[in-house]
């Protein structure tokens, strides 16, 4: 099956500082969708990507679908302790017929 | 707000038993899918099911798994005699269209001992 990598794998940071993450394929994506899971939850949506090159914001969270197509990009601006959680992207690939996952990025935020 | 929702959240069985899994997708979607999630690990996708019959699955659903739709709300995940490795987090989710946005329910624990 396809391999999402999704990088970095774990991050601990200041509240208040700026997160990156992303996630890169060898295959070519039509939707890109990332989550944020907690302990013992479900993964809840924060944005979908539809275009290459898309830019989406949902308040302090940011995310691009990468114009190669490729790749996608999510940063979370300002951090506060609630972002703590393991964020998840999902990617639909060109040639295929389900979502794939990414390994996860854990984000601890120290108060 | 729509969710969609499992029951129940943690289901505990013994090796060999069969298991039920239960879902309400959102009402207004025509896909829904099964995930699985072992401890640690990422989510792995089962099987997505459409217009009343099985559309995709992936190699760890094998002839132990079935799903079905009995009504016109639920859509349950069986698994037929249960293993070890079974023990995981199952989740389901549903869509409005095939590569759209998924939402997902809060899962079912199955612990198989």
């Amino acid at each position: 099956g396809q391999q999402l990598n999704q990088s970095p794998q774990s991050m601990f940071i200041q509240e208040g500082e700026d997160v990156s993450m992303n996630c890169t394929s060898s295959s070519i994506f039509n939707t890109w969708l990332w989550y944020k899971q907690d302990p013992g939850e479900g993964p809840v949506l924060l944005i979908a990507l539809y275009k290459a090159g898309e830019l989406t914001s949902n308040g302090r969270l940011t995310a691009q679908f990468g114009i190669t197509r490729k790749d996608s990009f999510l940063n979370i601006s300002a951090s506060i302790p609630s972002d703590v959680g393991i964020y998840f992207c999902a990617g639909y690939p060109n040639t295929g017929n389900q979502f794939y996952f990414g390994t996860g990025t854990s984000l601890t935020v120290i108060p | 707000e729509p969710e969609v929702t499992q029951t129940p959240s943690h289901q505990v069985t013994q090796m060999g038993q069969e298991v039920i899994l239960r879902c309400v997708p959102i009402s207004n979607h025509l896909y829904f899918y099964w995930y699985r999630q072992i401890l640690g690990q990422k989510v792995e996708f089962l099987v997505s099911f459409y217009n009343n019959e099985i559309s995709e699955k992936s190699e760890i659903f094998d002839d132990q798994f079935s799903v079905e739709r009995p009504d016109g709300s639920n859509f349950t995940l069986k698994i037929r005699s249960t293993k070890l490795e079974d023990s995981a987090m199952y989740f389901c989710a549903s869509s409005a269209q095939v590569y759209n946005e998924q939402f997902f329910g809060p899962g079912t624990r199955l612990t198989v001992l």
